[in-house]
């Protein structure tokens, strides 16, 4: 246990349906990464949020779109689902935002296999 | 941008030696490897942080050349459990962007 917590595990649903995305990160982390991960292919950044406030965005599609909560976890919205949609969706924390320093690596969390149908 | 990784994939026998290279177009300030294996997430490896510093990790270990915006990551006598995918981060900002990644197989 990675200590990064995500909800669903599995899910799946239709085209055009939209989907909400869970994560808690690991105690006393402050930032999450959002990743999408194709099957067998790598893993493409979506969006970086650090205490709250969003921090850097990758190839986060605008039906996409992504919040950090007080409490610190973070859920990713994926709206007018297409199959291409269909991933693995990963989560990943840090204790800060800057990963430069030695002291801040990424866990990441089991991953939501979405599928879309 | 994305940092770029080669080979694509490699195939072993155990006990074999392999290296993974990881090249960026942009200055590094810091090199991050990951492994996942098949139906996981990734796991952190190591990281190095300045220009010629190595890392090693049981007999696998890392080099950073800051210069040639370059790291290779270097897996010696490789066993079974080396098996999965290798990715390369670089830290730019405060985004973490990995390279395609290297599929290593590694076959008694």
């Amino acid at each position: 246990d990675s200590g990064v917590t995500q909800t669903p595990k599995h899910l799946i649903t239709a085209t055009g349906q939209r989907v909400t995305l869970r994560c808690s990160p690991r105690s006393g982390d402050l930032s999450v990464y959002w990743y999408q991960q194709s099957l067998d292919q790598g893993l493409q950044f979506l969006i970086q949020y650090y205490n709250g406030e969003e921090r850097a965005k990758g190839n986060i599609l605008e039906r996409f779109s992504a919040q950090q909560f007080p409490d610190l976890h973070s859920e990713l919205n994926l709206s007018s689902l297409e199959l291409g949609d269909s991933a693995l969706y990963f989560c990943a924390s840090s204790a800060t935002g800057t990963l430069i320093s030695g002291a801040n690596v990424l866990t990441f969390g089991a991953g939501s296999r979405l599928t879309v149908l | 941008q994305q940092p770029v990784q080669s080979p694509q994939a490699v195939i072993l026998r155990e006990g074999e030696d392999a290296v993974i290279n990881c090249s960026s177009s942009k200055a590094l300030y810091s090199v991050h490897w990951y492994r996942q294996k098949h139906g996981e997430a990734p796991v952190f490896l190591m990281i190095l942080l300045k220009g010629g510093e190595q890392k090693g990790h049981d007999k696998i270990s890392a080099s950073f050349n800051e210069k040639k915006q370059q790291s290779s990551l270097y897996l010696t006598a490789s066993q079974l459990s080396y098996s999965g995918t290798y990715f390369c981060g670089t830290g730019i900002n405060n985004d973490m962007r990995f390279g395609a990644g290297t599929r290593l197989t590694v076959k008694p």
